[in-house]
């Protein structure tokens, strides 16, 4: 088992480009989410998907935020524009079953740490 | 709303004494319970789980925790720390019919030589 996969490890970009995070959950596992961890916020849950289906996007932080999961085995989070602010450690990370569902942990990637100039 | 405590936020013991991370959660309607341990420019790492079978739960690298209905408590246990325990530790709790895993805000463990 190779572990939930993220990409890059680390992004250094200039305000008002677009960046792509890339995510590869554990094979089989129903459940994806996506967290932003900041010395200030902690850990943030931005969104979750549910057999590819985002269910819970509320995190979001506003429009230039956007995720994808086009298939079981791949998942996205685009910014567009990337600000100062929006500098953070990103986690992936799945689970087989989700939530309250049997106690199912997370399993998480080894995040990708994106810094805006 | 539901909820869970982490008590310290930062924990300092001598090597080879003991380790007590405490939590506790705010309903005790069949919870799903879970510490994760996140070393330096690392993810999150799962230590134990637990999810309704033995109260007392043993996890990777020597940690356990006790699951207690009656205290709504859940605290992380070590006989004796060592160096490479250093790091952040998070309690996280999910219940039945929800959708969210709620996370504590962590408790940072400094181990003295």
């Amino acid at each position: 088992d190779a572990g939930v996969i993220q990409s890059p490890r680390h992004e250094v970009t200039e305000m008002g480009q677009e960046v792509t995070l890339r995510c590869k959950p554990i094979s089989g596992h129903d459940y994806l989410f996506w967290y932003r961890q900041t010395m200030m916020r902690g850990l943030e849950l931005l969104i979750y998907f549910n057999n590819n289906v985002p269910i819970d996007d509320s995190g979001m932080p506003e429009d230039r935020f956007s995720a994808k999961m086009p298939n079981a085995s791949f998942s996205t989070l685009k910014i567009q524009p990337s600000e100062p602010r929006d500098s953070a450690v990103y986690f992936c990370a799945s689970s087989l079953r989700g939530p309250g569902q049997g106690g199912s942990p997370l399993h998480f990637g080894n995040g990708t740490r994106l810094t805006v100039t | 709303a539901q909820s869970v405590t982490q008590l310290d936020s930062h924990v300092s013991v001598s090597e080879g004494t003991p380790v007590l991370l405490r939590c506790n959660y705010s309903s005790s309607y069949s919870p799903s319970l879970f510490w994760y341990v996140q070393h330096p420019n690392k993810g999150l790492q799962l230590l134990l789980k637990y999810t309704s079978a033995a109260t007392l739960v043993k996890g990777i690298n020597g940690f356990e925790a006790e699951f207690k209905k009656s205290e709504t408590s859940f605290h992380l246990t070590k006989p004796s720390a060592h160096m490479s325990d250093a790091a952040e530790y998070f309690c996280v709790v999910s219940y039945p019919g929800t959708y969210k895993y709620i996370f504590g805000t962590g408790t940072r463990l400094k181990v003295l030589a």
